[in-house]
């Protein structure tokens, strides 16, 4: 298996432009997170998902963050509008089981300008 | 819900010193933990793991950790540091059951000086 993918690694965009950043989970794998990485806050969980159903999005900072699982190899996560607050590295991770570790991607560099 | 505390933001050290740095967690049930380390400019990689039996864990890179659960502790040592193990470092909880959250402390920067 490949492991995690992310798309894009680099993201530079205007504000107030949609965002749209995607992930390939490790095939059977059965969970999925969605993390935002920055200098003040570490690393903060936003969403995960268990069999493509969302689960806690209590992390999710506000609307203008939303996040999808269309399928089990497939997941988004779109901000809209974006500000340049939001610039961050967001990890997308999965997780076979409760008794296992989460692989992560590589990440994508989001930049807001 | 569970939560993590890593105190220590950063940790500098001599080469071939020795190192421990720590980590403690809250939580209502029976846990699962996990030390990751990141590089520069990419993701998290797994070093070790308490799932249950042995409360000593060794990892990769010479790394191990001790789960205390009294203390609601996982100490990461390692007894003689390289150059290469300078990186960030988190640690992580999972509940054993209910939930598949998996939630990161907010890492600590280890700093190796020859």
């Amino acid at each position: 298996d490949a492991g995690v993918i992310q798309s894009p690694r680099h993201e530079v965009t205007e504000m107030g432009q949609e965002v749209t950043l995607r992930c390939k989970p490790i095939s059977g794998h059965n969970s999925l997170f969605w993390y935002r990485q920055t200098m003040m806050r570490g690393l903060e969980l936003l969403i995960y998902f268990n069999n493509n159903v969302p689960i806690d999005d209590s992390g999710m900072p506000e609307d203008r963050f939303s996040a999808k699982m269309p399928n089990a190899s497939f997941s988004t996560l779109k901000i809209q509008p974006s500000e340049p607050r939001d610039s961050a590295v967001y990890f997308c991770a999965s997780r076979e089981g409760m008794n296992t570790e989460a692989f992560f991607g590589q990440g994508t560099r989001l930049t807001v300008v | 819900a569970q939560s993590v505390t890593q105190l220590d933001s950063q940790v500098p050290v001599f080469e071939e010193a020795p190192v421990e740095l720590r980590c403690n967690y809250s939580s209502s049930v029976s846990v699962y933990l996990f030390w990751y380390v990141q590089y520069p400019n990419q993701g998290l990689q797994l070093l070790l793991k308490y799932l249950s039996g042995s409360t000593l864990v060794k990892g990769i890179n010479g790394f191990e950790a001790e789960f205390n659960k009294s203390q609601t502790s996982f100490h990461l040592r390692k007894p003689s540091v390289h150059i290469s193990d300078t990186a960030e470092y988190f640690c992580a909880v999972s509940e054993s059951y209910n939930t598949d959250k998996l939630i990161f402390g907010t890492g600590t920067r280890l700093q190796v000086f020859p």
